[in-house]
């Protein structure tokens, strides 16, 4: 159980579009929903938490307009990367947590690459 | 200093080999950890969590919590080379909603 799918695992995108990732929880509904930028060689970095219903919540340096959270569902969460740029290149990973787990179970990842 | 330090490694063992990781930790009110696998270019895997101090088995994997020296730690029996990848400490206060605290990652090799 507690399964989290991510789509699409790879993604190419050209400078000024904007790319849209879908994080799914499988078998459990995610009351909370977590989004991270991984760089090659270093730990996770938290961008936002996001609760069904509500608005995400950023950490500190993270620009909410160009980062889009949503979370309409209890199984659905997308992050939308507007306006992309070649530093926004990275490896993003969601994470979901149910109503009264406090683990996290991770998405496989989506690697994204801006030209 | 951060909250969670986790030795980087690259620690490389023999196949069958007791491999021990280890995270030590500055905020006391951490009360949840957990311990994730993850292969290159994958995204984490939950391995073992555990709320209170002590040990919890699962197969080969073994994790041991002291909240009084503020030190968590995983074994790994009988180690395979599939079992190489990075391995991250976690936690959590108790608080509901509260975010994961990541050690840096401790890359593991097993050499057949």
């Amino acid at each position: 159980g507690a399964v989290v799918s991510q789509h699409p695992s790879w993604v190419i995108c050209k400078s000024g579009t904007s790319v849209k990732i879908e994080c799914r929880s499988l078998d459990f509904q995610a009351t909370t929903m977590f989004w991270y930028r991984q760089f090659p060689k270093q730990s996770l970095m938290l961008m936002a938490t996001s609760n069904e219903g509500s608005k995400a919540t950023y950490e500190q340096g993270v620009e909410k307009d160009k980062f889009l959270i949503n979370h309409a569902s209890l199984t659905l969460s997308t992050l939308t990367v507007t306006s992309a740029h070649p530093e926004d290149s990275s490896f993003y990973i969601c994470s979901a947590r149910g109503g009264h787990q406090y683990e996290q179970y991770f998405g496989p990842g989506t690697r994204l690459t801006v030209t | 200093q951060k909250e969670v330090e986790q030795d980087p490694g690259p620690l490389s063992v023999p196949e069958g080999a007791i491999v021990s990781l280890n995270c030590t930790y500055s905020n006391s009110a951490f009360q949840y950890f957990m311990w994730y696998r993850q292969y290159s270019r994958k995204g984490p895997e939950l391995l073992m969590y555990t709320y209170s101090s002590g040990n919890k088995e699962d197969g080969r994997f073994t994790a041991q919590v002291d909240k009084s020296s503020k030190y968590i730690s995983l074994f790994i029996r009988d180690s395979q080379p599939s079992d190489s990848a990075t391995y991250l400490c976690a936690m959590s206060e108790k608080t509901s909603g509260s975010r994961l605290t990541f050690g840096e990652g401790t890359q593991l090799t097993v050499n057949p």
